[in-house]
């Protein structure tokens, strides 16, 4: 899992399996983004849930929150090499919307 | 549309150097960021622009660093008399709303400082 004093994560499964990770928070939200990395380069938005939501689908991407433990997973299922990557979670701070991250998790799918 | 794009892609530079980095928003988008990744520190907020309002500051980690945003659009962020600890990706982001809430990001600037 990943927040904010953790050390980051790393996940290396078989294509095809599924990846889960989990992201952690401390402040209440308004919402929580989860993004891709590819090679330590520019990030990919993902997807966003609400905090009034619980579950969101996109894709082969299954995002959970639960606002009373403060946390977050991301599902990827059938991964693909493609989906070796880092992940972060991110939440939206202060009037400006700006992201804190957490540490990230980075999955290897190996072909 | 083209996506957000920052140049240089890398740069090396010796310590002591000022560097200047730029970021081309994507169009129309009102909202511009800065952070900065490295190994120690993960991602961090560094600037804030919002159209013609102030910057928000608060994230810069010292008065060696310095950003502007020109016409509302491009912005550059200068860092002074560079230190070895500066070392990171400078990652730039636009959004298109007031504090819009999905935030599109360039590929990075990689900065080593020997």
């Amino acid at each position: 899992s990943q927040q904010g004093e953790e050390d980051p994560q790393a996940l290396s499964i078989q294509e095809g399996e599924n990846a889960t990770m989990n992201c952690s928070y401390k402040t209440s939200i308004n919402n929580l983004q989860w993004y891709r990395q590819n090679s330590g380069r520019g990030l990919v938005h993902l997807i966003l849930i609400r905090s009034n939501e619980r579950e969101k689908h996109s894709g082969r991407l299954r995002v959970t929150l639960d606002t009373s433990k403060k946390s977050s997973s991301l599902l990827i299922t059938a991964s693909r090499a493609a989906d070796t990557a880092s992940y972060f979670c991110a939440t939206p701070r202060g009037g400006n919307n700006r992201l804190a991250f957490g540490k990230g998790n980075q999955v290897v799918v190996i072909p | 549309g083209a996506g957000v794009s920052q140049s240089p892609s890398n740069k090396v530079t010796e310590k002591g150097k000022d560097v200047e980095l730029r970021c081309d928003p994507i169009s129309g988008h009102t909202a511009l960021y800065w952070y900065r990744q490295s190994l120690g520190q993960g991602l961090e907020f560094l600037i804030y622009f919002q159209g013609n309002s102030a910057p928000d500051k608060s994230g810069l980690p010292s008065d060696r660093f310095s950003a502007e945003r020109t016409g509302g659009s491009v912005s550059t962020l200068t860092i002074q008399r560079t230190q070895q600890e500066d070392s990171a990706v400078y990652l730039c982001a636009s959004s298109g709303l007031a504090g819009g809430e999905t935030q599109y990001f360039g590929p990075g600037t990689r900065l080593l400082v020997l």
